[in-house]
């Protein structure tokens, strides 16, 4: 079974400081993960995805994620923190094009002025 | 492209009632997904289609739930009996085909059981 884990339920940065968002996963082939964003009372956006080729995936927004196949890792980064950005996070993993997604817990990233 | 759409955004209901929710996906996509989201925590896969074939069920669907899409297009989720911890955001998601990795989410129907 797929798992996959976010670290940290809750981030706050200053506005214009780096976001860095963790996100670990476990799946027995090789996986299609993806970041989505929800902002509050909405349903879920995509920010990015890896499927293939690349392991540094650029999105919406500014935002990029690097896929590391040896630490299982797939964590999203924002170089400059927008007042905008402040919304929930979920890093999600699927095993194939078009199955079910296994989404983290998420993160919610608080941005301070 | 109007974009995934559910109906009703918001439903209270009292213990015991059935409710059903609906989902209209974006026109021309062939798969169509239900999760569930609880405060706080990620969404929880329910179930898929594929056109009108339901193709898997998560063992959170249990016998009080049941979901259709006859025609293909747009679906139907029911909750017979609803219990208090069916207290949840219900999301609807669809993408273009089974070749396509991008589901596309609805705004979702959030559901209080009193």
């Amino acid at each position: 079974a797929q798992s996959v884990t976010q670290l940290g339920s809750h981030v706050s940065v200053s506005e214009g400081a780096l976001v860095l968002l963790r996100c670990n996963y476990s799946s027995s082939v090789p996986p299609y993960l993806f970041w989505y964003v929800q902002y509050p009372n909405q349903g879920l956006q995509l920010l990015l995805k890896y499927t293939t080729g690349a392991t540094l995936v650029k999105g919406i927004n500014g935002f990029e994620a690097e896929f590391k196949k040896s630490e299982t890792s797939f964590h999203l980064t924002k170089p400059s923190a927008h007042m905008s950005d402040a919304a929930e996070y979920f890093c999600a993993v699927s095993k194939a094009a078009g199955n079910k997604l296994t989404f983290g817990g998420g993160t919610r990233v608080l941005v301070k002025p | 492209d109007t974009g995934v759409s559910q109906d009703p955004r918001h439903k209270i209901t009292k213990r015991g009632q059935n409710v059903t929710f609906r989902c209209d996906p974006i026109s021309e996509h062939n798969r169509l997904y239900w999760y569930r989201q609880t405060l706080g925590q990620g969404p929880e896969f329910l179930t898929y289609f594929q056109n009108e074939a339901q193709l898997e069920k998560s063992r959170l669907l249990s016998d009080r739930f049941s979901a259709e899409r006859p025609k293909g297009s747009f679906s139907t989720l029911e909750i017979q009996r609803t219990e208090q911890g069916d207290s949840a955001m219900y999301l609807c998601a669809s993408s273009l085909d089974g070749t396509r990795d991008e589901q596309y989410f609805g705004p979702g129907t959030r559901l209080t059981v009193t």
